[in-house]
């Protein structure tokens, strides 16, 4: 089966950079995926990491390491509207599904 | 584009009563997945399609749940008879294909809350 581990909450202020992580165990690794849901609305997607490394969407970065089971997102200067509960997702080898981890909520300070 | 539509969007039945929610996908979108999102928790996979064949519904509790999805597009989800612990929003997503299953659009959901 699979397994993630992300902290449940973070607080920050506008304008800062901020980083959740997100530690995995599973069976059959083939990528890790993050997701934005703000209250009440739909999980939409932000970012994919299939291979090590960093992808950088905008103020939006996200990070893998295959050999140590771990993964963050980075946000970059912060606004309010990036208040939200951000979900980090392993993609299982063998049936391509995804598993969400249990989000980590992010509030944004003035 | 339009994206992933559902409905409906508020439903509330008292336990033991059936229940069914109706999803349509983005246009060309192979595959569809039913999710269930408790408050505070992240979605939870309940069955997944490939067309209109099931790909994976290794978490869905089959003796009250069901999902169909006849002609490749719309798809039902239904709870028959309800439990309390069913109270949940009821994510319905897409993908342009499994291989794609990485970047799923999700629709609004459909709140559910069993009494």
């Amino acid at each position: 089966g699979q397994s993630l581990e992300q902290p449940s909450e973070v607080t920050a202020v506008e304008g800062a950079i901020v980083q959740i992580n997100c530690t995995y165990q599973t069976s059959g690794f083939y990528g890790l995926s993050w997701y934005q849901q703000h209250d009440g609305g739909a999980p939409t997607f932000l970012s994919y990491n299939g291979l090590d490394g960093l992808e950088e969407t905008g103020r939006f970065s996200s990070f893998l390491s295959r050999s140590d089971s771990y993964g963050y997102l980075l946000l970059q200067e912060l606004q309010m509207k990036d208040s939200a509960s951000y979900f980090c997702a392993v993609r299982d080898g063998g049936r391509r599904a995804l598993t969400f981890g249990s989000g980590t909520r992010l509030q944004v300070q003035p | 584009e339009a994206g992933v539509a559902q409905s409906p969007r508020y439903k509330i039945i008292e336990k033991r009563q059936s229940v069914a929610f109706w999803c349509n996908p983005i246009s060309g979108h192979a595959t569809l997945y039913w999710y269930q999102q408790i408050l505070g928790q992240g979605p939870k996979l309940l069955i997944q399609f490939q067309n209109n064949g099931v790909v994976d519904d290794s978490q869905l509790p089959k003796d009250r749940f069901s999902a169909e999805r006849l002609k490749g597009v719309d798809s039902t989800l239904k709870i028959q008879p309800a439990k309390l612990e069913d109270s949940a929003v009821y994510l319905c997503a897409s993908s342009l294909d499994g291989g794609s299953s990485y970047e799923q659009y999700f629709g609004p959901g459909t709140r559910l809350t069993v009494t």
